[in-house]
């Protein structure tokens, strides 16, 4: 099957640092693109959805200033976490397709903000 | 409200046994009902997606029923092995399929399964 490559696949920093995290898709051009949260023992939360070349759609309560997303290209997506604080430890998962078909997820980024 | 609930939320079985995992989902209207697999610190990986019209669906050891009248789905996995230890997650989508019909995907919490030598 297709392959969505993450980057980094953990990630330690100070609090108040800004960590970017990157989405590929490796065999195939991803038209869209989307970022996930997931805290322990919970569903994995749409954070926002991209198309290559348009802003990103975010979802409620997302703070699109904070998660700052960039898809410019069609194998290229990244999320970076500004300002990063203990709070936004967790783990990001992007996930991609190609128009209509099955979303590809990457292997996650563990973030842990200290 | 749409919801997709799991059960059981989690479930240990020996090596070699075969077990059923259940979905039941409100959500509406209904496009399509996946099933993933997600190792611990790992993103998902899709098993089986199933429409409305299909009853059964297989992926090697695992077998995903889906009955659209009852809204329930059950993954059968068989002769389990050590490595089906993880998390697997029924995900339902509730809008009609296009580019971006991922972002209505309504995630249940998964059942944690372990398999034990």
């Amino acid at each position: 099957g297709a392959v969505v490559s993450q980057h980094p696949s953990w990630v330690i920093c100070k609090s108040g640092t800004s960590v970017k995290i990157e989405c590929r898709s490796l065999d195939f051009q991803a038209t869209t693109m989307f970022w996930y949260r997931q805290f322990p023992k919970q569903s994995l939360m749409l954070m926002a959805t991209s198309n290559e070349g348009s802003k990103a759609t975010y979802e409620q309560g997302v703070e699109k200033d904070k998660f700052l997303i960039n898809h410019a290209s069609l194998t290229l997506s990244t999320l970076t976490v500004t300002s990063a604080h203990p709070e936004d430890s967790s783990f990001y998962i992007c996930s991609a397709i190609h128009w209509n078909t099955e979303a590809f997820f990457g292997q996650g980024t563990r973030l842990t903000v200290v | 409200k749409n919801q997709v609930e799991q059960s059981p939320q989690s479930l240990i079985i020996l090596e070699g046994k075969n077990c059923t995992l259940q979905c039941n989902y409100t959500v509406s209207p209904f496009s399509n009902l996946r099933w993933y697999k997600q190792d611990t610190g790992r993103g998902p990986v899709s098993l089986t997606i199933m429409t409305f019209s299909e009853n059964t669906k297989s992926n090697g050891r695992y077998t995903a029923t889906l009955d659209a009248d009852t809204k329930q789905s059950s993954l059968h996995i068989t002769a389990s092995q050590l490595s089906d230890s993880a998390s697997y997650i029924c995900v339902v989508s509730g809008t009609i399929s296009n580019a971006g019909n991922n972002r209505k995907l309504i995630w249940g919490l998964g059942t944690s399964l372990a398999v034990n030598p």
